[in-house]
């Protein structure tokens, strides 16, 4: 029972243009959402949040969009460069403020973007 | 800083051996977590474990997996026995507790079990 469901198993994007990833979430508890990138035989590595309480958070080139009535969070790579090719995955949790802090990951992207 | 540090990177056993693999949280964070990564339910927590005691096991996959945090700078994640379906690459990450979410891997124990 997937929680956090990343349905494109991969993208492929030109240099320069927009990458969108996209991430789909069950649980309407979930108040606080991450994305991680992972280069090959490395860990996962923190790229950017948003709480539930906002729609739109930005990061350089990187925002990512939460829209809470879809259940539905999207990441977008503006413009693409070949060092963003990676897999990235998305998490969320319950809780945020709480004692706990548990992340439920999706299952991952494979973007490559193409020079 | 040095990271996360897991080990070792690569394991290849056979099955019904037992698996122990390794890992050294960030100096100064107080939660650790075990993850599993596999192709079809991506990555998985396994365990986690904050101020050196377990608060969720609840991904563990059945009594042949057992988690273990001596102290606040090591922690061990055993197989026995090991089966080939716990092949998988196993990650360790560390955080503090007031950073809630933002977690720092280790680089990973690929295993493979024969």
């Amino acid at each position: 029972d997937q929680q956090v469901k990343q349905n494109s198993p991969s993208l492929s994007v030109q240099e320069g243009r927009i990458s969108i990833l996209n991430c789909d979430y069950t649980n309407s508890m979930f108040d606080y959402f991450l994305w991680y990138k992972k280069y090959p035989a490395e860990g996962p590595t923190f790229l950017i949040s948003i709480s539930s309480i906002k729609d739109k958070n930005e990061d350089g080139r990187f925002t990512v969009f939460l829209n809470k009535s879809a259940k539905h969070l999207s990441l977008h790579i503006v413009p693409s460069q070949p060092g963003d090719s990676a897999v990235y995955f998305c998490a969320a949790t319950a809780g945020y403020g709480g004692a706990t802090n548990k992340l439920i990951f999706g299952t991952g992207t494979l973007l490559a973007v193409q020079p | 800083d040095a990271g996360v540090i897991q080990s070792p990177r690569h394991e290849v056993t056979e099955m019904g051996q037992e698996v122990t693999l390794r890992c050294k949280p960030i100096s100064g964070h107080n939660s650790l977590f075990w993850y599993r990564q596999t192709m079809m339910r991506g990555l998985e927590l396994l365990i986690y474990f904050n101020n050196n005691v377990p608060i969720d096991d609840s991904g563990m996959p059945e009594d042949r997996f057992s988690a273990k945090m001596p102290n606040a700078s090591f922690s061990t994640l055993k197989i026995q026995p090991s089966e080939p379906r716990d092949s998988a690459v196993y990650f360790c990450a560390s955080s503090w507790t007031d950073q809630l979410y933002e977690q720092y891997f280790g680089p990973g124990t690929r295993l493979t079990v024969t």
